[in-house]
């Protein structure tokens, strides 16, 4: 089983729909959670981090859930600029020292 | 916010030359950073981890003697490609946490074409 798993996509839906990805992570111990979008031949950015009482930034949201070990990531009102490549992030050490990401989930959004 | 500087952005080299990516804190220091390789429409894969004045933490598969790793002060760590050849050919991103182990800021990453 991999590390950190996510569903590779693509995901194709209209303007203004709502989309939500899963990632789930094998490692109970993991210390903290991030999703991070990457556009086409560029380097991953933060997108958002996730708390265990969930958060919501804007029409993202943000969920933890550590009795199933996964994490969610919800997008409201989607617009075509949100077409990327979603990559769910676990930093599985003690401190700053083991971070893996997910595969990605391609989400394209259409006019 | 935090930067961290990556160049070159893009090199293209004949097999069995060497190559060096340098990776720079611009306005913090980093005691870790992280080596990445990500092939086309595959995810990052984390190669090594590179500690301040000490070896580098290379994950199973990746080839300490090809992928030389350098963490020489706080805000600097270089990858050398050794003896390269075009299966190496690949997008080469480091990163570098600022916050503990609260969120990681990446370099714009460095396209490796191998020819």
């Amino acid at each position: 089983r991999k590390e950190v798993e996510q569903d590779p996509g693509p995901f194709n839906v209209p303007e203004g729909a709502t989309v939500a990805f899963n990632c789930t992570y094998s490692n109970s111990a993991s210390q903290s959670f991030f999703w991070y979008r990457q556009d086409c031949r560029k380097e991953p950015k933060l997108l958002m981090s996730v708390y265990s009482s969930g958060n919501e930034d804007g029409r993202f949201t943000a969920q933890l859930n550590r009795a199933s070990q996964y994490i969610s990531l919800l997008i409201r009102d989607s617009k075509l600029s949100d077409s990327a490549t979603y990559l769910c992030v676990v930093n599985i050490g003690s401190s700053a020292s083991k971070i893996i990401f997910g595969s990605g989930t391609r989400l394209s959004i259409r006019p | 916010g935090a930067v961290v500087s990556q160049h070159p952005s893009w090199v293209i080299c004949k097999s069995g030359t060497s190559v060096k990516i340098e990776c720079r804190s611009l306005d913090f220091q980093a005691t870790t950073m992280f080596w990445y390789r990500q092939f086309p429409k595959q995810s990052l894969m984390l190669m090594a981890t590179s500690n301040e004045g000490s070896k580098a933490t290379y994950e199973q598969g990746v080839e300490k003697d090809k992928f030389l790793i350098n963490h020489a002060s706080l805000t600097l760590s270089t990858l050398t490609v050794t003896s390269a050849h075009p299966e190496d050919s690949s997008f080469y991103i480091c990163s570098a946490s600022h916050r503990g182990i609260y969120g990681y800021t990446f370099g714009s990453g460095t396209r490796l074409t191998v020819v």
